[in-house]
């Protein structure tokens, strides 16, 4: 089956710059979406078809696309922004749809 | 404002069928702009795409979970509904239901962009 692959684990301080990668064969074809989950509650989408950024997300979340893999930038990053965060997107059929391994995101 | 409300049994006994209901207010679920999906989470762990359903009718299903899993949509209730059969201890998870848009993307796949709260369903003789 299908398989995205995120890093377990980043850790950044405050302010810095966090960079989450997710690596797929079927990147290069499919629209690629991010979803931030704190505990216990249900995943927000932050960043849609690859790089695009809904209303009411800060401008400090950022996405790209290189190939396989898709990143999810965080700019300056503040300690609420400590979450998972999940990659989101689809075989190359288009139908199937998978998430990422998750990253969990630490602020120092 | 959307809203997208599970419900359901807490508790399910293994073997047998795990039943939720998604009742969605503040918008139609018969829009020809809206997929609806379920999506689920085990405790402690990552989040798993089980399947969507179109207004029609229409529906998609993660391969691994296929030969188990129904969704269905009643439109006059403004409700959709999954249905997981044979169930084990490994299903016991966090249950998202979940808008799938297709306004944000020309073509698939789409993005999850209005979810539930999510009910927890264990299961346990």
């Amino acid at each position: 089956s299908y398989e995205l692959t995120q890093p377990p684990s980043v850790s950044v301080s405050p302010g810095q710059t966090a960079r989450i990668t997710c690596s797929g064969d079927a990147l290069p074809k499919q629209y690629a979406y991010w979803y931030q989950q704190k505990p216990g509650q249900a995943p927000v989408l932050v960043i849609y078809k690859d790089s695009e950024r809904p209303s009411g997300i800060p401008e400090r979340f950022s996405g790209s696309s290189s190939g396989t893999t898709v990143t999810l930038t965080i700019s300056g990053v503040q300690a609420e922004d400590e979450a998972d965060y999940y990659c989101q997107s689809a075989d190359s059929s288009g139908t199937s749809y998978v998430f990422g391994t998750g990253t969990k995101v630490t602020v120092l | 404002q959307l809203q997208l409300q599970e419900s359901g049994p807490g508790l399910v006994k293994p073997s047998e069928t795990l039943s939720l209901t998604c009742t969605v207010s503040g918008g139609s679920i018969s829009s020809s702009s809206y997929y609806w999906g379920w999506i689920r989470q085990p405790p402690g762990k990552g989040l798993e795409w089980i399947g969507s359903i179109y207004y029609s009718g229409s529906t998609y299903y993660n391969p691994s979970l296929k030969s188990r899993v129904t969704i269905s949509v009643d439109t006059s209730k403004n409700q959709f509904s999954l249905k997981l059969s044979s169930v084990t201890a490994a299903d016991t998870a966090v249950y998202y239901c979940a808008r799938v848009s297709r306004t944000l993307a020309a073509a698939g796949p789409f993005p999850f962009d209005y979810w539930g709260q999510g009910t927890l369903v264990t299961v346990s003789s």
